[in-house]
């Protein structure tokens, strides 16, 4: 299984400041359609998760423009301009190049 | 808009079979795909497979392969996940998820607990 490795596991961050969350994968999620399989989502307490980001970049239906995510290969980030209370919860990178889909152990933010 | 509804949550024993269901709306059922997925007491999340309602096909993980049953009933929009032969560690949120794209889940069920205890 493709293996998904984030950092830090938590994050402390004053409402306003910049906070970046790193994931790694154990082999390149660029495809041969030339799209490359990494998603971000967000669970925040007591509920489901929810889809923050698509194919490393695109934002799903909603989501605010602090959110974005970058990188390619097997290096990713995803990246909040300015972390708002609401953005409290468990972030999730996922991997869909290789069955199983496979998750990151999460990144859980906190505000300060 | 588009909603997926669970059923609530379920008490087995160990060896037991449960059986989850999750309703669809707001879209036409037999288009997207409806994956499941779990997650543990304070665990991260875990693939379980995938439906596709139109046909029927399915897609199971290596890892529940023989346990796990994926159906649907396209007249009433739900689809189904089963989990037979239970053990404790099968104690988790069950969420079922339509996808958006790929296997960008835009849509999630409440999820349902799934307890397993003697």
């Amino acid at each position: 299984d493709v293996v998904m490795t984030q950092t830090p596991l938590s994050l402390s961050v004053t409402p306003g400041q910049p906070a970046s969350i790193s994931c790694k994968s154990s082999q390149s999620l660029l495809y041969s359609d030339g799209k490359t399989y990494l998603y971000w989502y967000l669970q925040k307490p007591g509920q489901s998760p929810q889809l923050l980001i698509y194919e490393v970049s695109n934002r799903f239906s909603g989501v605010p423009d602090r959110f974005s995510g970058g990188g390619s290969g097997t290096d990713f980030t995803l990246k909040i301009s300015r972390v708002e209370a609401e953005d409290v919860g468990v972030y999730y990178c996922m991997q869909s190049i290789q069955l199983p889909p496979t998750f990151g152990q999460g990144t859980k933010v906190e505000i300060k | 808009q588009v909603q997926l509804v669970q059923s609530g949550a379920e008490v087995k024993k160990p060896g037991a079979s449960v059986k989850v269901s999750c309703k669809a709306s707001g879209y036409t059922f037999t288009g997207y795909y409806i994956h499941w997925v779990r997650q543990a007491p304070g665990q991260g999340l875990e693939w379980m497979g995938w439906i596709n309602p139109n046909s029927g096909g399915t897609n199971y993980a290596q890892k529940f392969q023989g346990r796990v049953t994926m159906t649907r009933d396209t007249s009433i929009s739900t689809a189904y996940m089963e989990l037979s032969s239970l053990k404790s560690d099968d104690t988790a949120v069950y969420y079922c998820a339509r996808v958006h794209v790929g296997y960008g889940y835009g849509w999630w069920g409440q999820g349902t607990l799934v307890t397993v205890s003697s």
